[in-house]
Parts: C-alpha cells; structure tokens; sequence
C-alpha cells in the first residue's frame, strides 16, 4: 500500500522560499503523477500543481510563476518549491497521487499534510 | 471563490438519505471531465470517496454513490451514520488545472 509523507521547515520568513519534499513508500514514483495540494486555516482545498511520470508539469495560474515541482526517483520522492512568500501562503501542504484518466485526473492517495506558516 | 459550488453545510437524521450537489459550468464538469469526491474527518487528510463520477474504490461503503449530469454532479449517502460527520469536496478539471468546490460540512443531528 502506498504511503505519502511530507517533510520541511514548519516556519518560512516572507520573501523566502517554500521548499517541501513528499517521500513515497510502498511503491515506485516513476509510474505515476503527483501533485501538492494546499488548505488555508478554515478554507477549502488549492491545487497547486502536478508532475506528469513523463516529467510534464502544471501549475496553478494564480500562483503566477512562483511554483516549481520536480521528482527525484532515485529517492522515491517528488518536491514543491514555493518562491516570494507571504503570509497568504501560510497553510496545511499536502502531497497527492494522482489517477490520471482519460477525462481529467483525480487523487486517490494523500500525505497527512504539513503544516507550514509565513512568519518573520 | 471556488471554480465548482457546493453548499456551505448540508445536514441529516442518522439514518436518513442526505445529497450534496456541486455545480460546475461548460468549462468543466459540462465539458465532459470527471468527478471525484472526497471526505474530509476532522485533523486528517481527504479520502477519494468517489472516482470517474460514479465508482467507488475498495473500501469504500455502497452507501455512497456519485452521479453526473451536465454541469452538475452529485454525492448521495444514504443511512448515514455519525461517522459521516465531516466536510466532503467535489474536483473536477478546468483549463489544464484541477478544480475543488469550497467543501460543504456535513453534520449528523
């Protein structure tokens, strides 16, 4: 069964750079897409973007160019780089497969999600 | 202000039979694009509830069932029960990107 875990820094200074990393366990990265979801305190779900296994990627138009996603299958893991920080960025990150179908693709399998604030 | 609607909060008798619709336009649900619905228990991650608007994945009670209908979909429980309680988002796809409804709260009087 395939497991998703999240990691990085829990406090990142506005300005900075977001960077998480998502390690999958129980299966191989390479023969599936990912992507990085975000939840706001109190708001809904925010895709941010995904990574095709052919190594196409795509973001989320409203993050304006500040997103970067990249796998690393010799480490079984896929990561998320956030650029210029705010505080509307502050949010519960989660790491997600994604089942890429004809018409679209969902998610069928999530990290627990991190926690990460935009603080000085 | 999300790209699919759902209501706010929807809420039912243990027992009874509770629908949550999502309404979504011609640029996604309308243009033909899958539904999926999650459940979302309090402090935890969301569980696909529902894949390609009607299937369920293993494990998944039949007491949930999805539906699909031009530009509108939705999540039916029936018997619910007080494990239900939580928020459940619909997602679809929209100009290359996936789409989330702003989630409706379920509560189990």
């Amino acid at each position: 069964q395939v497991q998703l875990q999240e990691s990085g820094p829990g406090l990142v200074k506005p300005s900075e750079t977001l960077s998480l990393t998502c390690t999958v366990s129980g299966g191989s990265i390479s023969s599936y897409s990912w992507s990085w979801i975000r939840q706001s305190p109190g708001k809904g779900l925010e895709w941010i973007g995904f990574i095709h296994y052919s190594g196409t990627t795509n973001y989320n138009p409203s993050l304006k160019g500040r997103v970067t996603i990249s796998v690393d299958t010799s480490k079984n893991q896929f990561s998320l780089k956030l650029s210029s920080v705010t505080a509307a960025d502050t949010a519960v990150y989660h790491c997600a497969r994604a089942m890429v179908a004809a018409a679209g693709y969902g998610f069928d399998c999530w990290g627990q999600g991190t926690q990460v604030t935009v603080s000085s | 202000q999300s790209v699919l609607t759902q209501p706010p909060s929807v809420s039912g008798a243990p027992g009874q039979r509770v629908t949550i619709p999502c309404t979504g336009s011609s640029s996604n649900i309308g243009a033909g694009y899958d539904v999926y619905w999650y459940q979302q228990l309090p402090g935890t991650a969301p569980k696909l509830l529902i894949y390609g608007n009607i299937n369920r994945p293993s494990g998944v009670p039949d007491r949930f069932s999805g539906s699909k209908s031009g530009t509108s979909a939705s999540l039916a429980i029936n018997g619910l029960q007080a494990e239900d309680e939580a928020d459940y988002y619909c997602q679809s796809y929209d100009s290359s990107q996936a789409v989330f409804g702003g989630g409706t709260q379920l509560t189990v009087l």
